[in-house]
């Protein structure tokens, strides 16, 4: 099983609503990422969990919180978004840092 | 700063005909590399990695190059298929980094 699984598929929210993203795999990973994408743009980092605990944050804004509940799960939740951040939202998992990345399908985010 | 690039951001190949998509990074830190496919409404689905203490890499129908002297990779797509029509993105790690760094991507297109 190489499936990194995204919840929802697409996501419609207003600027005062708060959602969450969700991100599943049970490969064993002990890396997990949250990337972003604009169209016709490559993915862009936003934070790297390592063993459950966040390493890197991409000078990420606030109103982007991740959290890491277990090794298999990883969360993005939303709040006071802005109509430009509507992208595609990737999540990948990693069995380490420097071995092959899996993505999810994503979650295309409108904000409106 | 470190930057993974590609030479040309489209590639249009008759089908059957080989396809090669090349990638420059700047990061002379970079020890591992993965090319990716993503096809539209898709997350980046993994087709092959090398390390930088190789220079060539083969699988089935695709074959990745390395050369480290001038920072270059290259991605060749043997007897290009319909199927193969999509973006093509190289990414690179470096421990320090702790992160993949995605190039600008390549759009290939196989024509009939």
């Amino acid at each position: 099983d190489t499936e990194v699984t995204q919840t929802p598929k697409h996501l419609v929210m207003g600027m005062t609503n708060k959602k969450s993203l969700k991100c599943e795999q049970h490969m064993g990973h002990r890396a997990m990422y949250w990337y972003k994408q604009k169209a016709k743009k490559p993915p862009e980092l936003m934070f790297v969990y390592s063993y459950e605990k966040l390493s890197i944050n991409e000078s990420v804004p606030s109103r982007f919180s991740p959290e890491c509940p277990n090794s298999s799960l990883l969360n993005l939740h939303l709040h006071a978004l802005q109509p430009e951040d509507s992208a595609l939202y990737l999540c990948a998992s990693s069995p380490m840092g420097n071995t092959e990345a899996f993505f999810g399908q994503g979650t295309r985010l409108t904000v409106v | 700063g470190e930057s993974v690039g590609l030479h040309l951001p489209t590639l249009s190949v008759q089908e059957g005909d080989n396809s090669i998509i090349n990638c420059a990074y700047s990061n002379s830190a970079s020890d591992y590399f993965i090319w990716y496919k993503q096809e539209s409404g898709k997350g980046p689905q993994f087709i092959i990695d090398i390390r930088s203490n190789m220079d060539k890499r083969q699988g089935q129908r695709v074959t990745v190059l390395l050369n480290k002297t001038v920072k270059h990779l290259s991605l060749q797509i043997a007897a290009t298929q319909p199927g193969d029509s999509a973006v093509y993105f190289c990414a690179d790690y470096t421990n320090y980094g702790q992160n993949f760094v995605f190039g600008p991507g390549t759009r290939l297109s196989v024509l009939p």
